[in-house]
């Protein structure tokens, strides 16, 4: 399966601040997606990446907090807008998904802390 | 609603044998995955089920019931790297084809001596 590099892997930052995490694939993938996982919790899918267009949010999640790139087939990224002690969670990218029946692969995640 | 329930903790002996259940209540259910997840790590895909049946990959089986909405994991001869959170996750038809993934809360397996 394919290589996921996510970075930062961990950061600590000022609130009211922003933060974009990046996520690099080795190979080129149709579908990416960014998922956040809170504190003892699953995870909650954000947002699908889409090549070419802009992403496609899930409900309680909106572009203007959480804005999405996604300039080619093995790169996207994530920005935390304006983060709030709340936005404390990890932070994954995953690929994957092209069909109903294709597994997705994880990224190793980014753990984020607002202070 | 997308409703998946599991429970929150198990806990089972070194060797033995233990199921992880998962329910749900999705609107256009498509199939069920089993995840993996160690402390402090990245799920790791386990299973994948989209007809009635049991799927067996060595230690691990996974089951599904669609008419009951019901699937669980089985993991036999138990090690104590198992210890770690088992996540159920869905996949719906939507306005997309596309596998979004929707997750139950997982359920922290922690094996003993």
């Amino acid at each position: 399966s394919a290589v996921i590099s996510q970075k930062p892997s961990r950061d600590i930052c000022q609130r009211g601040t922003s933060l974009t995490i990046q996520c690099q694939v080795d190979s080129q993938v149709t579908m990416m997606f960014w998922y956040r996982q809170q504190p003892g919790q699953s995870l909650t899918l954000i947002a699908t990446a889409n090549q070419g267009s802009e992403a496609t949010y899930e409900s309680g999640f909106v572009i203007d907090k959480f804005p999405i790139s996604r300039p080619n087939l093995t790169f996207s990224t994530l920005t935390v807008s304006n983060m709030s002690p709340e936005d404390s969670s990890i932070y994954l990218c995953s690929v994957g998904g092209d069909s109903h029946n294709q597994p997705q692969h994880f990224g190793d995640g980014t753990r984020l802390s607002i202070l | 609603g997308q409703n998946i329930d599991q429970p929150t903790e198990m806990t089972a002996t070194e060797g033995a044998i233990v199921q992880i259940n998962c329910t749900y209540q999705t609107s256009g259910f498509n199939g069920l995955f089993w995840y993996q997840q160690h402390a402090g790590e990245a799920p790791t895909f386990l299973s994948y089920n989209v007809l009635d049946g049991l799927e067996e990959k060595g230690r691990f089986s996974s089951f599904l019931s669609r008419s009951k909405g019901y699937s669980y994991l089985l993991l036999k001869e138990l090690q104590m790297k198992d210890s770690a959170s088992y996540l159920c996750a869905v996949t719906t038809y939507g306005s997309s084809n596309t596998g979004k993934l929707i997750f139950g809360q997982g359920t922290t397996l922690q094996v003993k001596p």
